[in-house]
Formats: C-alpha cells, structure tokens, sequence
C-alpha cells in the first residue's frame, strides 16, 4: 500500500529564505507526482506536476525534483516570502493516474 | 479560479437530514472525484468517475451516495451522517495527469 510522508509537520521561517520541503513515498511504481498548495479552510491549488519519467519541474521560484527509485520529492522555494504561508501537499498518482495518495501535508509560515 | 466550483461552502446538518453537495467543473474533463479531509489526517479519496461512471469506490459507507448525470457535474448526497462525517469535502476534476480542486464544501454534523 502506497504511504506519502511529509516531514516536518510544520516549519516557520523568516522572509527571505530559501526552503526545501521534502516528501517521501513508499512504492516507487508512481504514475506522476503533484505539489499542491492549500490555504486555511480553501480546496488546493496545483503548484507542479512531474511525470515519473521526468526529473524536475519549475515554476517561478517554486522548483520540484523527483527521484522515482529513492522514493522521494524535493520542492524549492526560493526567496521566500509571507505570501508563501500555506500549507503544502505532496501526492502520488499510483494504480493509473486516477489515484492520488496524499501526504498529511507541511504547514509553512514566513514571518516578515 | 481553478475552474471547479462547489455549493454549498459551507453546511450545517443534524443527522437524521438529507443533504446534497454539488460539484461542476468548467474545464471540459472527463474524470471527477469525491475527497474527504478530516482534521489530523490526509486527504481521502471516496469516489472516482470517469466518462460519468464511476470507476472507485474507496469503501466509503453508504450513507454517502455519489450521482454524476453528465461530465460536467458531480454530486455527493448525505444521509443518516454521524457527527465524525464532519470534514471537508473536496471535489477534484482532471483531462489527463493533473487534478484541479474546488473551494471545498466545510461539512458539520450534529
């Protein structure tokens, strides 16, 4: 059975940092891996998405690796800032794309 | 605006109500799901339609029932809730790898 893990729980940093979060999953059989954002008592918003072929995706200052055999993801935030205070989810798609198996997610605070 | 919106926000039921929550998607695909999110837990997926029928359902009771009339909308209608039912619930849709997710529906039983 598929299990997503997200350490640490909660992370609480000052403006300006660069920042990794990190996301481990157990059965490297993955179909694609998604990076969501989700802000308190919103739905998700999708960051990236990396297909198991690929290795990493970017968006803006937001940059996301993949490594299938190791079982684990890297997100990259680079010059962070308060707007960035959300909670973050990793996902992997397993059994076919349908399926997303979710992390309990890291709660990130940038304090001014 | 991801293109998925759900209604009601938020819902406020005791348990012997039936309710219903409604999800449509504006982005012309042809998968949706039903998520649930307690607190202290991750996300749950419940249900899978694909091409409005449904392909997974993740042992979910059946005081949950989903309908999907057409592509476009999905619905969860609640019956006989039990107080730990309270949770959010997400509607997600996708056209291929990526889901997109709606605002979510708070649910709260009493």
């Amino acid at each position: 059975k598929q299990e997503v893990t997200q350490i640490p729980a909660a992370l609480s940093v000052p403006e300006g940092e660069n920042l990794v979060l990190n996301c481990s999953f157990t059965d490297s059989a993955i179909y694609n891996l998604q990076w969501f954002r989700q802000d308190p008592g919103k739905g998700l918003t999708s960051l990236l998405l990396i297909q198991s072929s690929q290795r990493e995706q970017t968006s803006g200052r937001l940059n996301a690796s993949l490594d299938k055999s190791s079982g684990r993801s890297t997100l990259y935030i680079a010059a962070s800032q308060p707007g960035d205070s959300a909670t973050y989810l990793c996902a992997v798609s397993t059994g076919g794309s349908e399926k997303l198996v979710f992390g309990k997610g890291m709660k990130l605070t940038v304090n001014p | 605006e991801t293109g998925v919106t759900q209604t009601p926000r938020h819902l406020v039921m005791g348990m012997t109500n039936k309710k219903s929550l409604k999800c449509e998607q504006h982005l012309g695909h042809n998968a949706m799901y039903w998520y649930k999110q307690s607190a202290k837990k991750p996300l749950e997926l419940m249900f899978v339609y694909s091409l409005e029928e449904r392909v997974e359902n993740n042992s979910v009771p059946s005081r949950f029932s989903p309908e999907c009339p057409n592509s476009s909308h999905l619905f969860l209608h609640l019956h006989t809730l039990q107080p730990e039912d309270s949770a959010l619930y997400l509607c997600a849709s996708s056209g291929g790898s990526e889901q997109f997710f709606g605002p979510g529906t708070r649910l709260t039983v009493l």
